[in-house]
């Protein structure tokens, strides 16, 4: 099962709105990190948050993480048209029969900014 | 500055073939990884490189061969091709060695399709 996953899977809001979206994990970890995804794209670093930080601030968007609930939710405020995409969490999963590492991908929430 | 290339940007193959999907980056990253995306999933992790000469497994190896003999370049070989590895492949680099410490850049990926 992902590691990460975020929640809703779809959100639709109007241009001007504040979007947020969460992301919940399962285990114990060092940093969190947020994406984004443009249709027919690549991913995108938004912001990486490490687990001694509560909040992170980068232009219109903010990141909260709370490690003793396993939940981080990304804000952002002011939505344009061009905020339209899907976003991800992703967090670092060993497992447990082999110990490999691997940064793992929630299935992500898709954003729909109507102008 | 070109950050991460992918090529080609869409491939059909036949079930049985062979082909070797192309990655480089010029920011001298040593960390390089390849994902496949699938819809409505987020990304999974094949195999990754913390340096030249240096490779290892991720959540879902089989079917895939990777080799790192330049800092700058990552092919991905599918050895011969299925329909289930008919997907969206993403490579991406970072600065450091850690799995998952560092934002990644990401290419904007290969389209394959298995027939």
């Amino acid at each position: 099962s992902q590691q990460g996953e975020e929640d809703p899977q779809a959100l639709s809001i109007q241009e001007g709105e504040n979007a947020t979206m969460n992301c919940s994990y399962k285990t114990s970890i060092n940093n969190l990190q947020w994406y984004r995804q443009n249709s027919g794209r690549g991913l995108v670093h938004l912001i990486l948050i490490r687990s001694n930080e509560r909040e992170k601030h980068s232009g219109r968007l903010r990141v909260t993480l709370d490690t003793s609930k396993k939940s981080s939710s990304l804000l952002i405020t002011a939505s344009r048209a061009a905020d339209t995409a899907s976003y991800f969490c992703a967090t670092v999963r060993t497992a447990m029969d082999t110990g490999r590492r691997a940064l793992t991908f929630g299935s992500g929430t898709r954003l729909q900014v109507q102008p | 500055n070109a950050g991460v290339t992918q090529t080609p940007k869409f491939q059909v193959l036949k079930t049985g073939q062979s082909m070797t999907l192309q990655c480089a980056q010029d920011m001298n990253h040593e960390y390089m990884s390849w994902y496949r995306q699938d819809p409505g999933m987020g990304l999974r992790l094949i195999h990754y490189s913390v340096g030249a000469g240096i490779t290892d497994q991720g959540e879902v190896p089989n079917g895939y061969n990777v080799s790192r003999s330049t800092t700058e370049d990552f092919p991905l070989r599918l050895l011969s091709a299925a329909p289930s590895q008919t997907s969206v492949y993403f490579c991406a680099s970072s600065t450091g060695t850690g799995v998952g410490n560092q934002p990644q850049h990401f290419g904007d990926g290969t389209r394959l399709s298995i027939l």
